[in-house]
This record gives C-alpha cells, sequence and structure tokens, in this order.
C-alpha cells in the first residue's frame, strides 16, 4: 500500500481564491510526522508546514494551514488567496518510525497546481 | 535560500563511474538526509546521518554510500553508476532528529550517459 496517496495530479485555481491539495497517508505509527513542501519549475524543495500527530491543533503558516482528520488519516493542505506565485508542485510527506527504529520518510506523487490570473 | 548548499550543481558522468555529491547543512543543524528524486521514482529518501552517525536508512543502494564529517558536512557516493541512476539527488538538513522541518538544498542533477 502506498504511505502517501496524492490523487489529484493537477489542479487549477483562480487568483485569490482558496484551494485544497488532498492527502491521505497510511501509518500504523502512533508518532509521526506530516509534511508539505512546494517545488517551483526551478526545481528546489521549499518547506511549507508541519503537523505533528499528537498536536491537537491544525497547523497554519500565513496562507497555509493544514488540514488534519487523523481518523480518516487526512493531512490535506489549503492555500488561502491563491497568488501567482503559488503555481508550483506540492508534495506531501510523511515520517514515521523513531529513535529507537530511525526515522523513515516518505513523499506523495504531487499535484500540479497552476493559479490563473 | 535555505542555507543549504550543495555541490556540484551538475554533473555528467557515463555509466560505470563514480561519483560523489557534497553537501554543508545549515549552520547548527546536527541532522542531514539524502533523497533521490526521478521521474519513475518519484521523491525517495536514501539516507540520514545525525551528528556524525548513520540514524536511519530507506531505499539507498548498496552501489551508494554516505557519510558525515565532524564538521557535519556530508558527502553521498554513488557508484558502478547505471543509466537508471540519473536524477536530481537533494540534501535537507535539520535542527534534530527529524521530528520536524528539513530544508532542502537546491539539488544535483546528476546525468549518467
Amino acid at each position: 500500500a502506498q504511505k502517501i496517496t496524492q490523487t489529484q495530479p493537477g489542479m487549477f485555481v483562480q487568483e485569490k481564491e482558496a484551494v485544497t491539495l488532498d492527502c491521505t497517508y497510511d501509518t500504523s505509527d502512533q508518532s509521526y510526522g506530516l509534511f508539505w513542501y512546494k517545488q517551483p519549475s526551478s526545481g528546489e524543495m521549499i518547506f511549507l508546514i508541519y503537523q505533528g500527530s499528537y498536536d491537537e491543533q491544525n497547523a497554519t503558516e500565513g496562507r497555509y494551514s493544514l488540514n488534519f482528520q487523523k481518523a480518516r488519516k487526512s493531512a490535506n493542505l489549503v492555500i488561502s488567496a491563491s497568488q501567482l506565485g503559488d503555481s508550483a508542485m506540492y508534495f506531501c510527506a510523511m515520517r514515521e518510525g523513531g529513535a529507537s527504529t530511525g526515522n523513515q520518510f516518505y513523499f506523495g506523487t504531487g499535484t500540479s497546481l497552476t493559479v490563473i490570473p | 535560500d535555505s542555507g543549504v548548499t550543495q555541490t556540484p550543481k551538475h554533473l555528467i558522468t557515463a555509466t560505470g563511474q563514480r561519483v560523489t555529491l557534497r553537501c554543508s547543512p545549515r549552520s547548527g543543524d546536527l541532522s542531514v538526509y539524502w533523497y533521490q528524486q526521478s521521474l519513475d521514482q518519484g521523491l525517495q529518501f536514501l539516507i540520514q546521518y545525525y551528528n556524525g552517525e548513520e540514524r536511519a536508512k530507506g531505499n539507498i543502494l548498496e552501489r551508494f554510500s554516505a557519510q558525515q564529517f565532524p564538521d557535519l558536512h556530508s558527502e553521498l557516493n554513488l557508484s558502478s553508476l547505471e543509466l537508471g541512476d540519473s536524477a536530481l539527488y537533494f540534501c535537507a538538513s535539520s535542527v534534530a532528529g527529524g521530528k520536524r522541518e528539513q530544508y532542502f538544498g537546491p539539488g544535483t542533477r546528476l546525468t549518467v550517459t
């Protein structure tokens, strides 16, 4: 089974609108972390937001928020007030494991977001 | 600019050769991670070092090895290169053992011909 599933290969959003990028994960660990990264066409990977499995509140970083639904094993990224510069590939990732077993990191296949003026 | 540096930016080499990719983490970061991004495999975690010691292994081939030096910079060695090793190799760093965000370097684009 895939550890991270991103079912939207491509998404379009109108400038200034909000958009939700979907991510579901699969783990049996109690302690894990969820990440979102942005990869513009230039290729670098930019950290956006992090959610720990024990965090009770949804993470927020500026225009980014993570809609964490633990029972559904979903960690959707919400981008508010989209900007043209948000056009990029977005990756959901998970860390599982710990000090004794070692961390493992898994990435989804990504969602390509295009912001339309 | 994440503060993580990687050299070289581009590398073109032939099958069967050996190359070394270098990474300097952000100042103060003790953990270094290596990832491979290719069209067919996507982003894959290869290996993690923490303060000079191997902490975790992912999908790293036996032909690949890495180390982290006392000054915390890291090197990824790829040997007996095959066409399928052509990829973008990222190094990332974090303060601690990976519980929070990692900061990625710009990557090294390896082309094996």
